[in-house]
């Protein structure tokens, strides 16, 4: 079963708008969740996370909202940018034994020029 | 500093063959983590290691499996291949293991193709 899901596999959007991605989860002990973004033919890249004990972390253009009552999380980037076009994975921590990292299926935003 | 390091980028194997993948993670990276990749599927887990010893294992039959050397490079072997083992297979490097709060870091990953 998908603990973690992200619900929209693709997203388009005009340069200069906002993107929102969205992520949610089923396990309520998960305590910090990470954006990673993927261009073709490249791994993932590090993006931006945040704990579970707030409710949003920004850097930049970036921003990661968390509301765990709704477990749900947001990726906001602003302005979107044509370079910004990939695929977007959430993941989360989970502990079972040991942490582990369960990510999403991804997000795949295209940024219209 | 070098990135993890994946090798070989593309393989192509034959249905019941075996495969070795290498990962060579970031100088002073301790834990590697092995992820397959599929459509629609997102990164499914396999294993995690941690200074030779594996700590965590995902739902994946035993045909997967890893160890990690005492210079922390890590290798995958998949046995008996199967069509559905067609997949970007990517190892991810990270300083400790995740109850540290440090992100991991992604090789570019090998993909496999099983005919």
């Amino acid at each position: 079963d998908q603990q973690v899901k992200q619900n929209s596999p693709s997203l388009s959007v005009q340069e200069g708008r906002i993107s929102i991605l969205n992520c949610d989860y089923t396990n309520s002990m998960f305590d910090y969740f990470l954006w990673y973004k993927k261009y073709p033919a490249e791994g993932p890249t590090f993006l931006i996370s945040i704990s579970s004990i707030k409710d949003k972390n920004e850097d930049g253009r970036f921003t990661v909202f968390l509301n765990k009552s709704a477990k749900h999380l947001s990726l906001h980037i602003v302005p979107s940018q044509p370079g910004d076009s990939a695929v977007y994975f959430c993941a989360a921590r989970g502990f079972s034994g040991t942490y582990k990292y369960i990510f999403g299926t991804g997000t795949r935003l295209k940024v219209l020029a | 500093k070098a990135g993890v390091t994946q090798t070989p980028r593309y393989l192509i194997k034959t249905r019941g063959q075996q495969v070795t993948l290498s990962c060579s993670p970031i100088s002073g990276h301790r834990s590697v983590s092995w992820y397959q990749q599929t459509p629609g599927q997102g990164l499914q887990f396999l294993f995690e290691y941690f200074s030779e010893t594996q700590r965590n294992k995902g739902n994946f039959p035993g045909r997967f499996s890893g160890r990690q050397f005492s210079n922390s490079r890590s290798e995958m072997n998949v046995s008996t291949l199967e069509l559905g083992d067609s997949a970007l297979y990517l190892c991810a490097s990270s300083y400790g293991t995740g109850d540290m709060n440090t992100e991991a870091f992604f090789g570019q990953g090998t993909r496999l193709t099983v005919v």
